[in-house]
């Protein structure tokens, strides 16, 4: 079974400065998927980005960017020029790229809770 | 596009009772998956469906948990006999099969306190 762990309960970053939440995961498969959501307090679960485990390149989305490490097993969220917005819980999610074996289910890891400090 | 929506949002309930959730996924999206999260934990997988067809469940399903999605569009999870460790948050997500990556969206989840 596939595991993800975010070993950073808790990080705090200064407005406008860089942060980088730390992601591993557990796997034997070759093909998969990697994400990012994000939840802020008493809102829905937002994608922030994902990553194909086939793709070398790293994902980018304006200030949210990937550092995919495969052989490591490491997903890193980067996220610069950080706003009072980011504040959120932080989960890092694993899907499987195996559909023949039909399991389209997220593992999350337990979230990385994100203080923006002005 | 209106997004994945969920009702109720909250619900208190006594030890032993019934309670049931609805989730309307988004319009086209055909897949439908069920999470529950507990606090300070990231969401579990419950079960998920294709169109009207439950496809797969979790052991953390119990025979108390039912979930149905009749139509293919909306879907009702059920709790019989509810006890005081299923007090969590559900969560509906959804996702459109012709898309590769099957990027899940989630609803706001229905609280739910079991006291």
């Amino acid at each position: 079974a596939q595991t993800v762990t975010q070993s950073q309960p808790e990080m705090s970053v200064q407005e406008a400065e860089t942060v980088t939440l730390s992601c591993t995961y557990d796997t034997s498969e070759s093909d998969y998927y990697l994400f990012w959501y994000k939840q802020p307090p008493s809102r829905q679960m937002i994608l922030v980005i994902r990553q194909e485990a086939y793709k070398q390149q790293n994902a980018t989305e304006n200030r949210f960017s990937v550092n995919f490490q495969k052989a490591a097993k490491s997903f890193s969220l980067k996220i610069s020029d950080s706003q009072l917005g980011d504040a959120a819980m932080y989960f890092c999610a694993y899907r499987s790229g195996d559909t023949l074996a039909g399991s389209y289910q997220l593992t999350f890891g337990k979230g990385t809770k994100l203080s923006v400090i002005p | 596009d209106t997004g994945v929506s969920q009702d109720p949002r909250h619900k208190i309930t006594k030890r032993g009772q019934n309670v049931t959730f609805r989730c309307d996924p988004i319009s086209e999206h055909n897949r439908l998956y069920w999470y529950r999260q507990t606090l300070g934990q990231g969401p579990e997988f419950l079960t998920y469906f294709q169109n009207e067809a439950q496809l797969e469940k979790s052991r953390l399903l119990s025979d108390r948990f039912s979930a149905e999605r009749p139509k293919g569009s909306f879907s009702t999870l059920e709790i019989q006999r509810t006890e005081q460790g299923d007090s969590a948050m559900y969560l509906c997500a959804s996702s459109f099969t012709d898309r590769a990556v099957h990027e899940q969206y989630f609803g706001p989840g229905t609280r739910l306190t079991v006291t």
